[in-house]
């Protein structure tokens, strides 16, 4: 069945780093673009970061913009994220989630329904 | 950025009564191949987001029948027919429609 487990979360102080990833199995994952989405203390859902399923085009949510870097190695069927000059604003459970791919025809399939159970960041000093 | 805008976003609800929520969108979430990329999901308090429902009024494998999806261009609405204990969490819309996709701020839906 499909996974999608997250790591890599913790304490951090303010201007720090941290690498999130995000172990997948189960699905075709090299096919899938893939995201990162977190949710604040008692807020909704905020997209932060997707890349396609080569890797070669990333998005940015503007609050991390400069900050943080979306990877991914599909010989590993992983996802990652890099963290730097994390703010207290960046304190968030971080999902990882899969958004669709491209079929056999080049059509798109959107499919936001694998999420992984999420890895808690917290930044105080 | 397609805003999605979801009411109510607080739902109390009586045990067995039917519960409605609202989302709308911007812009028409209509995509070029003529598909509307419209989903629910539903997060219970602890756990993560689950999907209920995709393109407007599909269920996803295991989802209730009491729950059903419907709507077209900007309008959306997800139902429960008969509302249960386990339904208590937060429901959001989500456009994948256009890039980057957006989520609705949520509606909790609490037993009365």
């Amino acid at each position: 069945q499909v996974q999608l487990v997250e790591s890599g979360g913790g304490l951090v102080k303010p201007g720090g780093s941290l690498r999130l990833s995000c172990a997948a199995s189960g699905f075709a994952f090299s096919d899938y673009l893939m995201s990162w989405i977190r949710q604040a203390p008692g807020k909704g859902l905020e997209w932060v970061s997707y890349i396609s399923s080569s890797a070669g085009n990333t998005y940015y949510a503007d609050s991390v913009k400069g900050r943080f870097t979306i990877s991914r190695d599909n010989a590993k069927n992983s996802l990652y994220l890099q963290m730097n000059s994390l703010r207290d604003e960046d304190t968030a459970v971080y999902y990882c989630a899969s958004m669709g791919y491209y079929d056999s025809s080049g059509h798109w399939i959107e499919n936001v329904q694998h999420w992984g159970q999420g890895t808690l960041v917290t930044v105080s000093s | 950025d397609v805003v999605m805008t979801q009411s109510p976003l607080s739902l109390p609800v009586t045990l067995g009564q039917p519960a409605s929520i609202s989302c709308r969108s911007s812009q028409s979430l209509v995509w070029s191949d003529g598909s509307t990329y419209l989903s629910w999901f539903q997060q219970r308090p602890g756990q993560s987001p689950r999907r209920l429902i995709y393109k407007v009024s599909n269920r996803d494998s295991g989802v209730p029948d009491r729950f059903s999806g419907s709507g077209s261009g900007t309008d959306f609405t997800l139902k429960i027919s008969r509302v249960e204990a386990e339904d208590v969490g937060v429901y959001y819309c989500m456009q994948g429609s256009h890039w980057p996709f957006t989520f609705g701020q949520g509606t909790k839906l609490e037993i009365k």
